[in-house]
């Protein structure tokens, strides 16, 4: 499968964990790109990257939040201090340089208890 | 900051029956998308309009882009059942990133 994938797919944990989530796109996708997504909500946007460069940010995005992709290959992202409020899908995209259209991985659905 | 609504939130059709789903952005976009998430899946892309006026087609489904650049509609013409499903605008203001719209939900009676 050449699709872009996640890891892992689902994850509970407790208020307060760190928890780490990773992605691998498409191989040769230059951009990756970071959604969280709630019932009845569409994605929205948190962070994307450019090969290993983070271009852009959200600014609803606290500062728990952090992304890397340290090779412009895979990307995590680290949720510090998990909050209820955290307890959303996060999906994964990737694109080519060039392009606008985006692939979706699967997504990581994250329950905070 | 940019929003992007859309309506209806949901809709209820009979199988054949035509449907429409609208999308506004408060601010004037580059480019919009369109995306497909069914019932337990992940958004897939449908298609991107660019030009202002723009109309692009795929088989029953009919995408306008706004002359202003910041409306958006999709159509499509005689229900399937295989039409179930959330659909998605996105807004893109040249930034790449995309803000979506809150979808509407279709679902589609036999």
């Amino acid at each position: 499968d050449t699709g872009v994938s996640q890891d892992p797919r689902h994850k509970i944990t407790k208020r307060g964990q760190n928890v780490t989530f990773r992605c691998d796109p498409i191989s040769e996708h230059n951009r990756l790109y970071w959604y969280r997504q709630t019932l009845g909500q569409g994605p929205e946007f948190l962070t994307y990257f450019q090969n290993e460069a983070q271009l852009e940010k959200s600014r609803l995005l606290s500062d728990r939040f952090s992304a890397e992709r340290p090779k412009g290959s895979f990307s995590t992202l680290e949720i510090q201090r998990t909050e209820q409020g955290d307890s959303a899908m996060y999906l994964c995209a990737s694109s080519f340089l060039n392009s606008y259209e985006q692939y979706f991985g699967p997504g990581t659905r994250l329950t905070v208890t | 900051g940019q929003q992007v609504m859309q309506i209806p939130q949901y809709q209820h059709v009979q199988e054949g029956e035509d449907f429409t789903t609208y999308c506004n952005s408060s601010t004037t976009l580059s480019n919009i998308q369109w995306y497909k998430q069914r019932p337990g899946g992940h958004p897939v892309f449908l298609i991107q309009l660019v030009k202002s006026g723009e109309v692009k087609k795929q088989k029953r489904l009919t995408f306008q882009f706004g002359e202003a650049k910041k409306n958006s509609s999709l159509h499509i013409t005689a229900t399937q059942t295989t039409d179930v499903g959330t659909y998605f605008c996105a807004g893109d203001t040249g930034r790449r990133a995309l803000t979506f719209g809150s979808g509407t939900r279709l679902q589609v009676q036999p």
